[in-house]
């Protein structure tokens, strides 16, 4: 199954600054996801990306705070812009496996 | 839209004692999923459920899938402290292919030794 490489792994970040997140697979993958999970709650899923192709946002997230990239097969970033402690909470990245899905190993962002 | 409810939110058992979660969603299901998250890590992918009425099993646990596939629940025999964690439940709308999942709430799990 697939392994995925997630960075940073954490991050403390001022408020109004933007910070990318990174996922590298070693294989390549159609879609990758992107998850937020705050502290104690459950997963909610940000976006969807495919390779070549504008992300699909799920209801309440949206590209100009969320900005995804997808260059290649293997690889995806994600954006939080103009941060706000609202946006402190642990981001994941996923790809589906047989029967299921992994997930990166997150990352864990506070906003001060 | 799609829901997936999970209950209950938390649960404490004394080490050998049995667990369970539940998992009930608005919709039927393409299929369901369960994972594992320890403290501090990331969820870890446990079994995926498709057919109605199924019932599959990994040792100490065991997974159904109600005959709706609208229902679904987790069962742990004689828990032991490595079992501690979040378990979630996932469910998909479409194949797994095209799908997005619905986690549930999850259920935090903590065995007392």
């Amino acid at each position: 199954s697939a392994v995925i490489s997630q960075k940073p792994s954490r991050d403390i970040c001022q408020r109004g600054t933007s910070l990318t997140i990174q996922c590298q697979v070693d294989s390549q993958v159609t879609m990758m996801f992107w998850y937020r999970q705050q502290p104690g709650q459950s997963l909610t899923l940000i976006a969807t990306a495919n390779q070549g192709s504008e992300a699909t946002y799920e209801s309440g997230f949206v590209i100009d705070k969320f900005p995804i990239s997808r260059p290649n097969l293997t690889f995806s970033t994600l954006t939080v812009s103009n941060m706000s402690p609202e946006d402190s909470s642990i981001y994941l990245c996923s790809v589906e496996i047989r029967d299921g899905y992994t997930f990166g190993s997150g990352t864990r962002l506070t906003v001060v | 839209g799609q829901q997936v409810m999970q209950i209950p939110q938390y649960q404490h058992v004394q080490e050998g004692e049995d667990f369970t979660t539940y998992c009930n969603s608005s919709t039927t299901l393409s299929n369901i999923q369960w994972y594992k998250q320890r403290p501090g890590g990331h969820p870890v992918f446990l079994i995926q459920l498709v057919k109605s009425g199924e019932v599959k099993k990994q040792k100490r646990l065991t997974f159904q899938f109600g005959e709706a596939k609208k229902n679904s629940s987790l069962h742990i025999t004689a828990t032991q402290t490595t079992d501690v964690g979040t378990y979630f439940c996932a469910g998909a709308d479409r194949g797994s292919t095209l799908g997005r999942l619905y986690f549930g709430r999850g259920t935090q799990l903590t065995v007392w030794p």
